[in-house]
């Protein structure tokens, strides 16, 4: 059983760049939650896809959107990158509750120069 | 304003001891509270999830506590190992979404 998985590992990008993260959940999954975590903190929550749609979000301007697929994978998207947006970009799955126990990717390291 | 604070950002404990963390938690009252333990460069991993009428969960050599009244939780790890060196998570949801404190890095000095 594969748990969640998220491509790619790594992406340096230009400021100013647009950016596509994916994630596929674990399977029997169906809620999707995006984080943000920068170097020496605690993940920062972004949002939150059930059932397509966007169920909940973070402190995040609207550069930030997503989009969850029939299959429960979603998407990621940032525009108009900034350096600041440079962290380590993580995908969590649960299950319906949404709020409880949280499966995680490895990751996506994103540098922006 | 709601602030989820972690007890120090790093902890050395020697091995064979017992390891504490702590969070609290002000200006809001989680029903529940999850562990997570973080390995560099990898994502959380789910340790313990506590609810509010619960005063203690345990699993293998974790303890975790919940004092709703002092709005923190505790987390033990006994009999440490060298192993269990990581970054640990405190996560109090809040209006149903997971808020990660920032962390404590455990170092198990063999």
């Amino acid at each position: 059983d594969a748990g969640v998985t998220q491509s790619p590992t790594h992406l340096i990008k230009t400021r100013g760049q647009q950016v596509t993260l994916r994630c596929s959940p674990k399977s029997g999954h169906d809620t999707v939650s995006w984080y943000q975590q920068a170097l020496g903190q605690g993940p920062q929550f972004i949002f939150q896809y059930y059932e397509e749609e966007e169920r909940q979000r973070g402190n995040f301007p609207d550069r930030f959107s997503g989009h969850q697929f029939p299959n429960y994978s979603s998407e990621l998207n940032v525009n108009a990158l900034l350096l600041g947006d440079s962290a380590l970009y993580l995908c969590a799955s649960s299950g319906a509750s949404g709020a409880y126990e949280q499966y995680f990717g490895p990751g996506t390291r994103l540098t922006v120069t | 304003s709601q602030k989820i604070e972690q007890n120090s950002e790093a902890l050395n404990i020697q091995e064979g001891k017992t390891a504490t963390l702590t969070c609290n938690y002000t200006n809001y009252s989680p029903a529940y509270l999850q562990w997570y333990r973080q390995d560099p460069g990898r994502g959380p991993v789910f340790l313990l999830l506590i609810r509010e009428n619960e005063k203690e969960k345990r699993k293998e050599r974790l303890k975790v506590t919940f004092d709703t009244t002092l709005k923190q939780s505790l987390f033990h790890i006994t009999a440490s190992q060298p192993a269990d060196s990581a970054t640990y998570l405190c996560a109090p949801p809040r209006d149903d979404k997971i808020i990660f404190g920032k962390g404590t890095r455990l170092h198990i000095l063999p």
